[in-house]
């Protein structure tokens, strides 16, 4: 089983959709967790950092779940410019590796 | 402009060449680490840095050497080149607000 999984998409949503993605890890004792965006050939950038007790910056919502293991992303009034891949990201317990899922594409549409 | 350089930006080389990738940080962290991005798999560790003189393996090690003379240089090393190793690499600091990554080196190997 691969250490960070995510569904790869693609999500097709229109304008103003609310969409939400998952990502599951397998080591419990795994301890920061982040989401980034990837534009297309371009470097990932952090979009935010999940805390245990969840985490909102405007129109995107972060989640964790430790007992079931898996964060969650929900972007609300997606816009054009949302479109993008993102990857979640989980730093291992010795804290020396951020390990990546294979991300998820979000295309939005008008 | 504060943060993470590499150099060059597009390479193609040929199946047995040597060649170094280079990245640069000028935000004095001490983590830095290499990323293989290839389709379908997502971004794998290939070898991280703690700080100056100490380098350890990823996932993905095999085909390639690393050293840390300074903090602010982490350079990979292809050895001898081979068609898989034909990829996009990226290079990544870590510091207090997390990871910062470098723009990208899409190499080819034919």
């Amino acid at each position: 089983r691969k250490e960070v999984e995510q569904d790869p998409g693609p999500f097709n949503v229109p304008e103003g959709a609310t969409v939400a993605f998952n990502c599951t890890y397998s080591n419990s004792a795994s301890q920061s967790f982040f989401w980034y965006r990837q534009d297309c050939r371009k470097e990932p950038k952090l979009l935010m950092s999940v805390y245990s007790s969840g985490n909102e910056d405007g129109r995107f919502t972060a989640q964790l779940n430790r007992a079931s293991q898996y964060i969650s992303l929900l972007i609300r009034d997606s816009k054009l410019s949302d479109s993008a891949t993102y990857l979640c990201a989980v730093r291992d317990q010795a804290g020396t590796a951020l390990i990546f899922g294979k991300g998820t594409t979000l295309s939005v549409s008008s | 402009n504060a943060g993470v350089t590499q150099t060059p930006k597009f390479q193609v080389l040929k199946t047995g060449q040597s060649m170094t990738l280079q990245c640069a940080q000028d935000m004095n962290h001490e983590y830095m680490s290499w990323y293989r991005q290839d389709p379908g798999m997502g971004l794998r560790l290939i070898h991280y840095s703690v700080g100056a003189g100490i380098t350890d393996q990823g996932e993905v090690p095999n085909g390639y050497n690393v050293s840390r003379s300074t903090t602010e240089d982490f350079p990979l090393r292809l050895l001898s080149a081979a068609p898989s190793q034909t990829s996009v690499y990226f290079c990544a600091s870590r510091g207090v607000y997390g990871y910062t990554f470098g723009s990208g080196t899409r190499l080819t190997v034919v």
